[in-house]
């Protein structure tokens, strides 16, 4: 089983600013077979990104996935004040199990 | 517009079992795969399963937590998705949401909540 895990646990900027999520994997993710979630408080999680780099419909183009193998990087250009968030990565590179990283939390500072 | 929409959670023992429907509207329910994914109360998401379309041959895929106690069934004529859950442990208290695609999730439901405990 492919175990990711996310840094920092918790990135704490303003508006405007730029961040950068980070997510390692344990092993080489096949085909970099990597998606990133959204989730706020008390909603659903929310598909932002797949195939490493690839945004899903409706993902504005502030947000940008890049990455291969086991390093892969969620950046998002200039935060807006809807963008803060928890955010998961997730392998889903061959055959199952399909696994989540532990969540970074975007917070105002 | 796609919705799925989960029913069916609640309050059970250790031991006991429950199954959760989650309804679909707004998609072609018979050519897509469909998965579980669960959140225990303030951590982090997990894959419980996934059932593939009846023209992928329809079967299923279970994390190894739940194999052998987790059920994943489909009823493509009334756009259902169902998960029954037998022998329920606390530590399979969590929200579950159910997600299209199998092993990418694009679309979600709002989740249903789960407690075991006596």
């Amino acid at each position: 089983e492919i175990v990711l895990t996310q840094s920092p646990g918790t990135l704490s900027l303003s508006p405007g600013e730029r961040a950068t999520l980070s997510c390692r994997a344990s092993q080489s993710v096949s085909d970099n077979y990597l998606a990133w979630y959204q989730q706020k408080p008390g909603q659903a999680p929310r598909f932002f990104i797949y195939g490493a780099s690839n945004r899903a419909t409706g993902i504005p183009d502030r947000f940008s996935g890049s990455g291969s193998g086991t390093d892969f990087t969620l950046t998002i250009s200039r935060l807006e004040p809807e963008d803060f968030a928890v955010y998961y990565c997730q392998q889903y590179g061959g055959s199952p199990p399909y696994t989540f990283g532990q969540g970074t939390k975007l917070e105002i500072k | 517009e796609v919705q799925l929409v989960e029913s069916g959670g609640g309050l059970v023992k250790p031991g006991g079992s429950l199954r959760l429907s989650c309804a679909a509207s707004g998609i072609s329910f018979n050519d897509v795969w469909l998965s579980w994914v669960r959140q225990a109360p303030g951590k982090g998401l997990e894959w419980v399963g996934r059932v593939k379309s009846r023209a992928d041959g329809g079967t299923t895929d279970y994390a190894t937590p739940v194999k052998g106690r987790f059920t994943i069934s489909r009823d493509d004529s009334k756009n259902t998705l169902f998960l029954q859950m037998n022998s329920l442990k606390s530590e399979d208290t969590a929200v579950y949401y159910c997600a299209t695609g199998g092993s990418a999730f694009d679309i979600w439901g709002q989740g249903t909540m789960v407690t075991v405990s006596s």
